[in-house]
């Protein structure tokens, strides 16, 4: 079945640098790839929609320069938190939809725990 | 817009007996998905069930069921048999079919304990 991965799975940085989350589609190809935000006992808020080669359409409220997303081919996504905080801390999930996977749910990353010190 | 109402934030269930989810949406549209996903302490989103709005039969996944029900948009899991290793944070989740629609919007969650 469609797998994506994402990586790393926990990251720890420090307050002013950038990280970067990748999500990879293993055996399809993602042409779009949504981002999400999760915070503890939460749901899941929607950051941002990606399609292949496009810019990255943003949710409201959503710091486009803060938060940028790389959607450069059909295999790989990528989001950057740039200058983080501490309230930048959370759990970002990616999750994909394109050739080859279910026709009408999405295949989901595993998940990146970011904790900003 | 869309939006998914899980009003029930914590539901426990005794091992082998039968519990119910609530879920209920908003949506002006015609045709949609409807899902439920499962979320375990990984955190890991598994897809427990689907239904297509365009379709009368309840939905059925082996111990999992729906009662979905168009008119009153309401869209309940039922989970039969309980197991330890169904104890989880449940989201429902609505897609549409067309455009900026295409996403998920979920519930709130309800996080089901398995009491053995």
């Amino acid at each position: 079945g469609a797998v994506v991965s994402q990586h790393p799975s926990r990251v720890i940085c420090k307050s002013g640098t950038s990280v970067k989350i990748e999500c990879r589609s293993l055996d399809f190809q993602a042409t779009t790839m949504f981002w999400y935000r999760q915070f503890p006992k939460q749901s899941l808020m929607l950051m941002a929609t990606s399609n292949e080669g496009s810019k990255a359409t943003y949710e409201q409220g959503v710091e486009k320069d803060k938060f940028l997303i790389n959607h450069a081919s059909l295999t790989l996504s990528t989001l950057t938190v740039t200058s983080a905080h501490p309230e930048d801390s959370s759990f970002y999930i990616c999750s994909a939809a394109g050739t080859g996977t279910h026709p009408y749910g999405y295949t989901f990353g595993s998940g990146t725990r970011l904790t900003v010190v | 817009a869309q939006t998914v109402t899980q009003s029930q934030p914590e539901m426990s269930v005794q091992e082998a007996e039968t519990v119910t989810l609530s879920c209920t949406y908003d949506t002006s549209e015609s045709d949609y998905y409807l899902f439920w996903y499962k979320q375990p302490p990984s955190r890991q989103m598994i897809l427990v069930i689907r239904q297509e709005a365009y379709k009368q039969q309840n939905a059925t996944e082996n111990r999992f069921s729906v009662n979905f029900q168009k008119a009153a948009k309401s869209f309940s899991l039922k989970i039969s048999d309980s197991q330890l290793g169904d104890a989880a944070m449940y989201f429902c989740a609505y897609r549409g079919l067309v455009g900026s629609a295409r996403q998920l919007t979920f519930g709130s969650g309800t996080q089901l304990t398995v009491l053995p």
